[in-house]
C-alpha cells in the first residue's frame, strides 16, 4: 500500500462543474503539497498546507491532520484546468516528498 | 515566470552516451535541490538530494555511480546519467525549495531523455 493515495485516478467533467480530488496519507507529516503537472511535464506548486484551508482563485485545498486526509477542490472548472494533479506529503523530520500517483483531470467544454 | 530552469528539455542519444542535465535556481540560492524520475503515467520518484558543498544523498536502489550529481554552486545542480542505456529513458525533473527546505518547492520543466 502506498503511503500517499489519491482518488480518483482519472476524472472527466463538463466545464463549470465542481471538482474534488482526494488524498490520504499514512505517515506523520509536516506539510502536504498539491501540484499540477501539465501535459508537457512541467510541474507547478499549487498549495503547501499543514492545517486548515487555503484558497487561490478557483482552487481550494483543505487538510484534516487527525484523519490524515486532504482535498483539492476546483470551482467552476474550465478546460484549461485539464492536467494531472498530484498530492505530495512531506514526512516529519525530512525534506523529502512522497508523491501520490496523481489524478488525471479532463474538463470538456 | 520560472524560478527554476532545467536544461535541456529533451534529449535523444545513443546507448553508451553520458548525458548531463542542469537545474538552476534563477533568482534565489538553493543549498538543497532534489532530483526525481518519472516513468509514463507513474508518480514522481525521488532519486537523490543534491547538497551544495557536500555529497548528494541517494535514495535506496539508485546507483550513485550511474547518476552523478554535482551541486557546483548555490544556484546550480547537475545530474549526469553515465553510459546511458534504453532503460534509463525517462522524464527527469528537479526541484528546489525557495527560502529553505521547509518552504514550497519550485520545479523545473523536466528533461525527457530517450536512449536509442
Amino acid at each position: 500500500k502506498n503511503e500517499v493515495e489519491q482518488s480518483p485516478q482519472n476524472l472527466t467533467a463538463q466545464e463549470g462543474e465542481f471538482i474534488t480530488i482526494n488524498c490520504s496519507y499514512s505517515v506523520g507529516i509536516s506539510a502536504l503539497h498539491w501540484l499540477q503537472q501539465h501535459p508537457g511535464g512541467g510541474i507547478v506548486s499549487l498549495f503547501m498546507l499543514s492545517s486548515g484551508k487555503k484558497k487561490h482563485g478557483r482552487l481550494i485545498a483543505t487538510i484534516n491532520i487527525q484523519e490524515k486526509h486532504s482535498s483539492l477542490h476546483i470551482t467552476a472548472s474550465h478546460p484549461r484546468d485539464s492536467a494531472v494533479y498530484i498530492c505530495a506529503a512531506r514526512p516529519v523530520n525530512t525534506d523529502k516528498l512522497i508523491f501520490g500517483t496523481g489524478t488525471r483531470l479532463q474538463v470538456f467544454p | 515566470g520560472a524560478v527554476v530552469s532545467q536544461h535541456p528539455s529533451w534529449v535523444i542519444c545513443k546507448s553508451g552516451t553520458s548525458v548531463k542535465i542542469e537545474c538552476r535556481s534563477l533568482d534565489f540560492q538553493a543549498t538543497t535541490m532534489f532530483w526525481y524520475r518519472q516513468f509514463p503515467k507513474q508518480s514522481l520518484m525521488l532519486m537523490a538530494t543534491s547538497n551544495e558543498g557536500s555529497k548528494a544523498t541517494y535514495e535506496q536502489g539508485v546507483e550513485k555511480d550511474k547518476f552523478l550529481i554535482n551541486h557546483a554552486s548555490l544556484t546550480l545542480s547537475t545530474l549526469t546519467v553515465t553510459s546511458a542505456h534504453p532503460e534509463d529513458s525517462s522524464f527527469y525533473i528537479c526541484s528546489a525549495p525557495r527560502g529553505g527546505a521547509q518552504k514550497p518547492q519550485h520545479f523545473g520543466d523536466g528533461t525527457r531523455l530517450s536512449i536509442l
